[in-house]
């Protein structure tokens, strides 16, 4: 079992959709979670954190963290085409080391 | 942009040459850590430095070792290049890892290093 998982993708959704990113974790004790966007030849950028249960919206995007089922997801609202990239979840494990998963690419159809 | 800068932007080396990565953390991070990125996969953790010391190593081989230096800059070096060392090597940092709960990381651009 990978420590950090996320849907395979690619996701495609209309503009103005909601787009929904998932990510399950296998470090129990983790308790700090972590998205990053990333563009196609770029390097990752963080969007949002998250440290505690329940969700934390910025803008157009919602993480939502429940630790008891181990998954984090994150929510874009009113997708735009920029919205267009990879999504990276990223989860501190026990060890003090940030694992990400494998991404999930997000392509939003105007 | 982050304020983390990496050199050089791109490189082409040879199986068997070594290479020599830099970085340079954003003002006011002493915590830098550098990642491997395979094409189509989630960043790999390599290691991370906290007050020039190694402060944790995810699982890559002895040929991958780096430095951190008193202005918080920090390399990584490869040996013995291999052909599956091709990929975007990214540096990240952060404030103290002491820190609870741990820090945000900020990434640099990377490099991009292709060995033939």
């Amino acid at each position: 079992q990978k420590e950090v998982e996320q849907n395979s993708g690619p996701l495609s959704v209309p503009e103005g959709a909601i787009a929904s990113l998932n990510c399950t974790y296998s470090d129990r004790g983790s308790q700090s979670f972590f998205w990053y966007r990333q563009y196609s030849g770029k390097s990752p950028e963080l969007i949002m954190s998250i440290y505690s249960n329940g969700d934390k919206e910025d803008g157009r995007f919602t993480a939502q963290l429940n630790k008891a089922s181990q998954y984090v997801s994150l929510l874009i609202r009113d997708s735009q085409p920029s919205d267009s990239a990879t999504y990276l979840c990223a989860v501190y494990n026990q060890g003090g080391k940030l694992i990400f998963g494998q991404g999930t690419e997000l392509s939003v159809k105007p | 942009e982050t304020g983390v800068t990496q050199s050089p932007t791109h490189l082409i080396k040879t199986r068997g040459q070594q290479v020599t990565l830099r970085c340079s953390s954003q003002s006011g991070h002493n915590t830098v850590s550098w990642y491997q990125q395979a094409l189509g996969q989630g960043p790999q953790f390599i290691f991370q430095y906290y007050r020039e010391e190694e402060n944790g190593r995810g699982n890559f081989p002895p040929r991958f070792s780096g430095l951190q230096f008193p202005n918080y800059s920090s390399e990584l070096n490869v040996n013995a290049l291999e052909l599956d060392d091709s990929a975007l090597y990214l540096c990240a940092s952060s404030t103290p890892t002491s820190s609870e709960p741990p820090d945000e990381q900020y990434f640099g651009p990377g490099t991009r290093l292709t060995v033939t």
